[in-house]
């Protein structure tokens, strides 16, 4: 079945610190790939999506790309901020069978 | 445009007693979506009504767990009676149909509904 699976948090950075947090899937057909955002007290907000490999997805300053070869989808930010700090969550979807990571807490500290 | 809504905010009741969610998708979307989280774990999918219909409710935990659309607007989701692992975050989405322009894999989110079963 399909499934997605990201690095375990907490994860804690220094404003202006570079950002990768791991997503890895498995998937029977040909999903379509997604990071979502989480801010606190805020409902999970769309941060980016990558259709096809090979395909980039970027969106403040957050980068991912989409690998078939090793079926991941990390993502990237080169200098963190305080505002960054939310729940990041990999997800999939697969002929419409949506699967999500178990979410990474990312606290930015100045 | 209003995104999804979802009331109440946060829920906290005993064991054995019954628990009303409530989604309001965004207007002119056909598909609603209930998803739960956990603990802390991933997000799973419950069920996918397309308009008042149930389209997939394979993720439905049990029988405690009623969802509901009349009219094919607001969605309700009814936990009865409820159990201590049914604590989570209860997230609902929606999008739009095809055939109305929306993308095969755009899902609007809620804010979710916080529950504590004590």
């Amino acid at each position: 079945g399909n499934s997605v699976t990201q690095m375990e948090g907490p994860v804690t950075l220094s404003e202006e610190a570079f950002l990768t947090i791991n997503c890895t899937y498995t998937a029977t057909g040909y999903p379509s790939l997604f990071w979502y955002v989480q801010y606190p007290g805020e409902g999970l907000q769309l941060l980016l999506k990558a259709t096809k490999a090979d395909d980039k997805g970027s969106n403040k300053g957050f980068e991912a790309t989409y690998r078939k070869e090793t079926t991941s989808f990390h993502l990237e930010k080169g200098s963190v901020q305080v505002s960054d700090s939310a729940v990041y969550f990999c997800a999939l979807i697969d002929v419409g069978d949506m699967r999500f990571g178990a979410g990474t807490r990312l606290t930015v500290k100045p | 445009e209003a995104g999804v809504t979802q009331f109440p905010s946060h829920s906290v009741i005993e064991k054995g007693q019954t628990v009303t969610l409530r989604c309001d998708p965004i207007s002119g979307h056909d598909n609603l979506y209930w998803y739960r989280r956990v603990m802390g774990k991933e997000i799973k999918f419950l069920l996918h009504f397309v308009k008042e219909s149930k389209q997939d409710e394979s993720g439905m935990p049990n029988n405690r767990f009623l969802a509901e659309r009349t009219g094919g607007t607001y969605s309700t989701l009814k936990v009865q009676p409820a159990e201590l692992e049914d604590s989570g975050v209860y997230f609902c989405a929606s999008s739009q149909d095809l055939a109305f322009g929306g993308t095969p894999d755009t899902q609007y989110f809620g804010p979710g509904t916080r529950l504590t079963v004590l």
